[in-house]
Protein backbone atom coordinates (compact mmCIF):
# COMPACT_ATOMS: atom_id res chain seq x y z
CA UNK A 1 0.00 0.00 0.00
CA UNK A 2 1.27 3.52 -0.57
CA UNK A 3 1.97 5.39 2.50
CA UNK A 4 3.66 8.75 3.45
CA UNK A 5 5.04 8.82 6.94
CA UNK A 6 6.15 12.47 9.00
CA UNK A 7 7.39 10.33 12.13
CA UNK A 8 7.48 14.15 14.15
CA UNK A 9 4.38 15.86 14.52
CA UNK A 10 6.02 18.83 16.06
CA UNK A 11 9.95 20.17 15.81
CA UNK A 12 11.44 23.31 17.78
CA UNK A 13 14.43 24.46 16.68
CA UNK A 14 16.36 27.52 17.21
CA UNK A 15 17.46 29.80 14.88
CA UNK A 16 20.79 29.32 13.33
CA UNK A 17 20.45 25.45 14.12
CA UNK A 18 19.93 23.04 11.44
CA UNK A 19 16.69 21.34 10.85
CA UNK A 20 15.73 17.78 8.96
CA UNK A 21 11.95 17.08 8.56
CA UNK A 22 11.89 13.37 8.16
CA UNK A 23 9.67 11.62 5.66
CA UNK A 24 9.42 8.10 4.88
CA UNK A 25 7.00 6.65 1.96
CA UNK A 26 6.14 3.31 0.86
CA UNK A 27 5.46 2.32 -2.96
CA UNK A 28 6.67 0.09 -4.88
CA UNK A 29 7.20 1.65 -8.30
CA UNK A 30 9.22 4.78 -9.07
CA UNK A 31 7.22 8.03 -6.91
CA UNK A 32 7.32 11.26 -7.27
CA UNK A 33 8.18 13.13 -4.29
CA UNK A 34 7.01 16.97 -3.02
CA UNK A 35 7.16 18.95 0.01
CA UNK A 36 4.83 21.18 0.59
CA UNK A 37 4.21 24.02 2.70
CA UNK A 38 1.80 25.78 4.69
CA UNK A 39 2.75 28.88 6.42
CA UNK A 40 0.53 30.66 8.74
CA UNK A 41 -2.48 32.03 7.27
CA UNK A 42 -1.66 31.20 4.24
CA UNK A 43 -2.34 28.65 1.68
CA UNK A 44 -0.50 25.06 1.20
CA UNK A 45 2.08 25.16 -1.73
CA UNK A 46 4.51 23.72 -3.40
CA UNK A 47 8.16 24.20 -1.94
CA UNK A 48 10.36 21.58 -3.78
CA UNK A 49 10.29 18.40 -6.18
CA UNK A 50 12.61 16.00 -5.96
CA UNK A 51 13.05 15.78 -9.89
CA UNK A 52 13.80 19.29 -9.61
CA UNK A 53 16.91 18.99 -7.43
CA UNK A 54 16.70 22.15 -6.37
CA UNK A 55 17.16 24.40 -3.39
CA UNK A 56 14.04 26.55 -2.29
CA UNK A 57 14.67 28.83 0.58
CA UNK A 58 17.64 27.08 1.40
CA UNK A 59 15.42 23.85 2.07
CA UNK A 60 17.02 20.89 -0.12
CA UNK A 61 15.57 17.02 -0.25
CA UNK A 62 17.20 14.06 -0.93
CA UNK A 63 15.73 11.08 -2.28
CA UNK A 64 17.13 7.70 -0.57
CA UNK A 65 15.44 4.83 -2.90
CA UNK A 66 16.92 2.65 -0.72
CA UNK A 67 15.81 3.93 3.06
CA UNK A 68 12.56 5.01 1.16
CA UNK A 69 13.17 8.50 2.35
CA UNK A 70 13.13 11.99 1.69
CA UNK A 71 13.96 14.00 4.14
CA UNK A 72 13.80 18.11 3.75
CA UNK A 73 17.08 19.80 5.54
CA UNK A 74 17.99 23.11 5.61
CA UNK A 75 21.43 24.15 7.65
CA UNK A 76 20.34 27.34 9.52
CA UNK A 77 17.19 27.97 10.20
CA UNK A 78 15.20 31.14 10.22
CA UNK A 79 12.12 32.21 12.42
CA UNK A 80 10.25 32.62 8.71
CA UNK A 81 10.67 28.78 8.02
CA UNK A 82 7.90 28.13 11.12
CA UNK A 83 5.03 26.64 9.42
CA UNK A 84 3.47 23.09 8.64
CA UNK A 85 5.30 20.91 5.93
CA UNK A 86 3.73 17.97 4.15
CA UNK A 87 5.85 15.85 2.36
CA UNK A 88 3.56 14.06 -0.53
CA UNK A 89 3.99 10.70 -3.05
CA UNK A 90 2.62 10.66 -6.03
CA UNK A 91 2.72 7.34 -8.27
CA UNK A 92 3.93 7.58 -11.39
CA UNK A 93 1.11 7.79 -14.34
CA UNK A 94 -1.60 9.10 -11.73
CA UNK A 95 -3.10 11.81 -10.58
CA UNK A 96 -3.45 10.43 -7.17
CA UNK A 97 -1.18 12.05 -4.31
CA UNK A 98 -0.51 10.54 -0.71
CA UNK A 99 0.07 12.99 1.91
CA UNK A 100 2.02 12.52 5.12
CA UNK A 101 0.08 13.77 8.30
CA UNK A 102 2.48 16.65 8.06
CA UNK A 103 4.93 18.16 10.93
CA UNK A 104 5.15 21.34 12.79
CA UNK A 105 8.22 23.65 12.36
CA UNK A 106 9.14 26.06 15.02
CA UNK A 107 11.59 27.93 14.75
CA UNK A 108 12.72 29.70 18.04
CA UNK A 109 14.50 33.54 18.41
CA UNK B 1 -6.32 37.79 -9.19
CA UNK B 2 -6.83 34.70 -7.02
CA UNK B 3 -5.71 31.26 -9.08
CA UNK B 4 -7.84 28.59 -6.69
CA UNK B 5 -11.05 30.22 -4.96
CA UNK B 6 -13.61 28.40 -2.82
CA UNK B 7 -16.69 29.76 -1.08
CA UNK B 8 -17.04 29.73 1.39
CA UNK B 9 -14.37 30.44 3.95
CA UNK B 10 -16.29 29.25 6.85
CA UNK B 11 -20.00 27.25 6.92
CA UNK B 12 -21.64 26.53 10.03
CA UNK B 13 -24.24 24.05 10.41
CA UNK B 14 -26.36 21.36 11.69
CA UNK B 15 -27.03 18.17 11.17
CA UNK B 16 -28.95 16.58 8.61
CA UNK B 17 -28.26 19.42 6.51
CA UNK B 18 -27.29 19.59 3.00
CA UNK B 19 -25.00 22.17 1.80
CA UNK B 20 -22.91 22.64 -1.42
CA UNK B 21 -18.46 24.35 -1.61
CA UNK B 22 -17.75 25.85 -4.68
CA UNK B 23 -14.55 25.90 -6.29
CA UNK B 24 -13.26 27.85 -9.10
CA UNK B 25 -9.55 27.77 -11.01
CA UNK B 26 -8.41 30.84 -13.39
CA UNK B 27 -4.97 28.86 -14.12
CA UNK B 28 -7.01 27.12 -17.41
CA UNK B 29 -5.88 23.27 -15.37
CA UNK B 30 -7.17 20.61 -17.00
CA UNK B 31 -7.05 18.50 -13.34
CA UNK B 32 -8.91 19.59 -10.05
CA UNK B 33 -8.95 17.79 -6.48
CA UNK B 34 -11.16 17.90 -2.91
CA UNK B 35 -9.30 17.20 0.17
CA UNK B 36 -10.31 16.90 3.20
CA UNK B 37 -8.08 17.99 6.75
CA UNK B 38 -9.34 16.88 9.89
CA UNK B 39 -8.45 18.00 13.05
CA UNK B 40 -5.45 15.97 13.25
CA UNK B 41 -3.82 18.02 9.96
CA UNK B 42 -4.00 14.91 8.25
CA UNK B 43 -4.71 15.99 4.50
CA UNK B 44 -6.74 13.12 2.68
CA UNK B 45 -7.77 13.19 -1.48
CA UNK B 46 -11.14 12.73 -1.71
CA UNK B 47 -12.04 13.27 -5.63
CA UNK B 48 -10.46 14.33 -8.79
CA UNK B 49 -11.70 15.51 -12.26
CA UNK B 50 -9.81 15.83 -15.16
CA UNK B 51 -11.61 17.94 -18.03
CA UNK B 52 -14.42 17.08 -16.20
CA UNK B 53 -14.26 13.34 -15.69
CA UNK B 54 -14.01 11.88 -12.49
CA UNK B 55 -10.33 10.25 -11.97
CA UNK B 56 -10.24 9.61 -8.06
CA UNK B 57 -12.89 8.40 -6.19
CA UNK B 58 -11.37 7.52 -2.86
CA UNK B 59 -13.68 6.05 0.00
CA UNK B 60 -15.77 8.47 1.23
CA UNK B 61 -19.76 7.94 2.35
CA UNK B 62 -22.10 8.56 -1.01
CA UNK B 63 -23.09 11.76 1.05
CA UNK B 64 -20.20 13.52 -0.52
CA UNK B 65 -20.91 14.18 -4.52
CA UNK B 66 -18.44 16.38 -6.71
CA UNK B 67 -19.69 17.91 -9.62
CA UNK B 68 -17.78 19.50 -12.22
CA UNK B 69 -19.97 21.90 -14.68
CA UNK B 70 -16.31 22.82 -16.21
CA UNK B 71 -12.89 22.57 -16.41
CA UNK B 72 -12.85 25.33 -14.12
CA UNK B 73 -14.84 25.03 -11.22
CA UNK B 74 -15.28 21.81 -8.87
CA UNK B 75 -18.07 21.83 -6.09
CA UNK B 76 -18.47 19.45 -3.33
CA UNK B 77 -21.94 19.21 -2.20
CA UNK B 78 -22.73 17.14 0.98
CA UNK B 79 -26.17 15.84 2.10
CA UNK B 80 -27.18 14.59 5.40
CA UNK B 81 -23.67 16.29 7.49
CA UNK B 82 -23.01 14.65 10.10
CA UNK B 83 -20.44 15.81 13.05
CA UNK B 84 -17.60 13.80 11.54
CA UNK B 85 -17.77 15.73 8.57
CA UNK B 86 -16.32 18.78 10.35
CA UNK B 87 -13.24 19.82 9.12
CA UNK B 88 -11.30 22.01 6.35
CA UNK B 89 -11.90 20.93 2.91
CA UNK B 90 -9.43 22.25 0.34
CA UNK B 91 -9.68 22.25 -3.25
CA UNK B 92 -6.50 22.14 -5.64
CA UNK B 93 -6.06 22.36 -9.04
CA UNK B 94 -3.02 21.42 -11.48
CA UNK B 95 -2.22 21.21 -15.29
CA UNK B 96 -1.05 17.49 -15.89
CA UNK B 97 0.29 17.96 -19.05
CA UNK B 98 2.92 20.59 -17.83
CA UNK B 99 5.15 17.89 -16.29
CA UNK B 100 5.23 19.62 -13.13
CA UNK B 101 2.43 17.97 -11.43
CA UNK B 102 2.41 21.28 -9.09
CA UNK B 103 -0.82 21.51 -7.31
CA UNK B 104 -1.58 25.04 -6.48
CA UNK B 105 -4.74 24.68 -3.07
CA UNK B 106 -7.66 26.72 -2.48
CA UNK B 107 -7.60 28.56 0.88
CA UNK B 108 -9.92 25.76 2.59
CA UNK B 109 -13.64 25.95 3.26
CA UNK B 110 -13.64 25.67 7.47
CA UNK B 111 -17.15 23.25 7.78
CA UNK B 112 -18.41 23.26 11.60
CA UNK B 113 -21.55 20.59 11.91
CA UNK B 114 -23.30 20.91 15.06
Amino acid sequence: AQRVTQPEKLLSVFKGAPVELKCNYSYSGSPELFWYVQYSRQRLQLLLRHISRESIKGFTADLNKGETSFHLKKPFAQEEDSAMYYCALKASGTYKYIFGTGTRLKVLA
Amino acid sequence: DTAVSQTPKYLVTQMGNDKSIKCEQNLGHDTMYWYKQDSKKFLKIMFSYNNKELIINETVPNRFSPKSPDKAHLNLHINSLELGDSAVYFCASSQRTSGKDEQYFGPGTRLTVT
